[in-house]
């Protein structure tokens, strides 16, 4: 079955310390993976996303992940945290864009937590 | 380009209530989704529609039901609330071209429901 987990419930980091968010998936094709971000009360917004090409995957707010296909995963880095990334992080799967109508499949999520 | 809208933003209702939730995206995406968002359970699809006149079963449809009324706009109707559907519902849409470069997921601010 196709599956996302996200091992880390939730992480403090220390500003200014790097961040490394845990994403594994299942899944039985190729996958085509992404990264959201749910700020307190609000909808979620796309970090990044992987299809295919260069594993290592630039995102928004100076983010990036990198695919693994061997240890099926896609992990979440930032180099140094600003307390204003403080938030919920969900991982997704979702098929490939032929198949136009599947939805994503999203991991529990990782609140993160930011300290002065 | 107000991106993906949904109304209402809050709502309280008691047990065997209906209502509706109406979500619009402004962008010409063909694909919409409704998804609930509970705490520690991630999101999980309700119900989707790939394209304009169809609809189809997500991970968890009972007590559900949904309208595709036309390219712009995907309701989600509760015919008799219960406890149990006390959620945050997020409604997106999705931009599909036919290129992975293209494919992302826009989601909604959100609709939070309480059901007493």
């Amino acid at each position: 079955a196709q599956s996302v987990t996200q091992p880390d419930i939730h992480i403090t980091v220390s500003e200014g310390a790097s961040l490394e968010l845990r994403c594994n998936y299942s899944y039985g094709a190729t996958p085509y993976l992404f990264w959201y971000v749910q700020s307190p009360g609000q909808g979620l917004q796309l970090l990044l996303k992987y299809f295919s090409g260069d594993t290592l995957v630039q995102g928004i707010k100076g983010f990036e992940a990198e695919f693994k296909r061997s240890q099926s995963s896609f992990n979440l880095r930032k180099p140094s945290v600003h307390w204003s990334d403080a938030a919920e992080y969900f991982c997704a799967v979702g098929a490939p864009p032929h198949q136009a109508g599947t939805a994503l499949i999203f991991g529990k999520g990782t609140t993160l937590s930011v300290s002065s | 380009n107000a991106g993906v809208t949904q109304t209402p933003k809050f709502q309280v209702l008691k047990t065997g209530q209906s209502m509706t939730l109406q979500c619009a995206q402004d962008m010409n995406h063909n694909s919409m989704y409704w998804y609930r968002q509970d705490p520690g359970m991630g999101l999980r699809l309700i119900y989707y529609s790939a394209s304009e006149g169809t609809t189809d079963k997500g991970e968890v449809p009972n007590g559900y039901n949904v309208s595709r009324l036309n390219k712009r706009e995907f309701s989600l109707r509760l015919e008799s609330a219960a406890p149990s559907q006390t959620s945050v519902y997020f409604c997106a849409s999705r931009d599909w071209r036919g290129t992975s470069n293209t494919d992302t997921q826009y989601f909604g601010p959100g609709t939070r429901l309480t059901v007493l």
